[in-house]
């Protein structure tokens, strides 16, 4: 089955710079990549995804790239503000989304 | 829409008894989802239902876990007997996969502590 590992497990950035996450998959037919985003103490919500017939998107500070070949993503945060601080999972499905493995997560704190 | 509701939100128990978690899903959601999440392991996927039906059960640790789906607006997961073990916040996700690519959109979550 599917394995998805990220990395690292912890990120600390000062504030207004850059944060990147990385994950790797394992199964080549993996055709979608979500990103969720967990505060403290919150349930996980979407932040961006991509498709498997694409290799970058970008919303706003944040961008994810897709290298296929390698079966990595990435997610890319710039200008990290204090509220970008949480708990970051990244996910692979070979099913368009109907269900996905999760990664171990990416903790970020952003320091004033 | 109010989301996805879970309750009750914490539940302490002692071990040996049976827990009850309940989930309604978002209405006309055909995808739900129950995942467990603890530091040690993450987040795991322990079952999913596609109209009711449950598709993939593999991610349930052991038979003393068991989850339902009776209607489009209720699912509950059931552990009996509980084991401290079972320590952790379970959530309840729900998605609609009409046009493929479903975002997930998950429930507050049960804190569970078994004593």
């Amino acid at each position: 089955g599917e394995n998805v590992e990220q990395h690292p497990s912890t990120l600390s950035v000062q504030e207004g710079d850059s944060a990147v996450i990385k994950c790797t998959y394992s199964d080549s037919a993996s055709n979608y990549f979500p990103w969720y985003k967990q505060e403290l103490g919150k349930r996980p919500q979407l932040i961006i995804d991509i498709r498997s017939n694409v290799g970058e998107k970008k919303d706003q500070r944040i961008a994810v790239t897709l290298n296929k070949t390698a079966k990595h993503f990435s997610l890319h945060i710039t200008e990290t503000q204090p509220e970008d601080s949480a708990v970051y999972f990244c996910a692979a499905s070979v099913n368009y989304g109907q269900n996905f493995v999760f990664g171990p997560g990416t903790r970020l704190s952003v320091l004033p | 829409d109010a989301g996805v509701i879970q309750s009750p939100r914490h539940e302490v128990t002692e071990m040996g008894q049976e827990v009850t978690l309940r989930c309604k899903p978002i209405s006309g959601h055909d995808y739900l989802f129950w995942y467990r999440q603890t530091m040690m392991r993450g987040l795991e996927l322990l079952i999913y239902f596609n109209n009711n039906v449950p598709i993939d059960d593999s991610g349930m640790p052991e038979d003393r876990f068991s989850a339902k789906m009776p209607n489009a607006s209720f699912s509950t997961l059931k552990i009996q007997p509980s084991e401290p073990r079972d320590s952790a916040v379970y959530f309840c996700a729900s998605s609609f996969w009409g046009l493929g690519y479903n975002e997930q959109f998950f429930g507050p979550g049960t804190r569970l502590t078994v004593l």
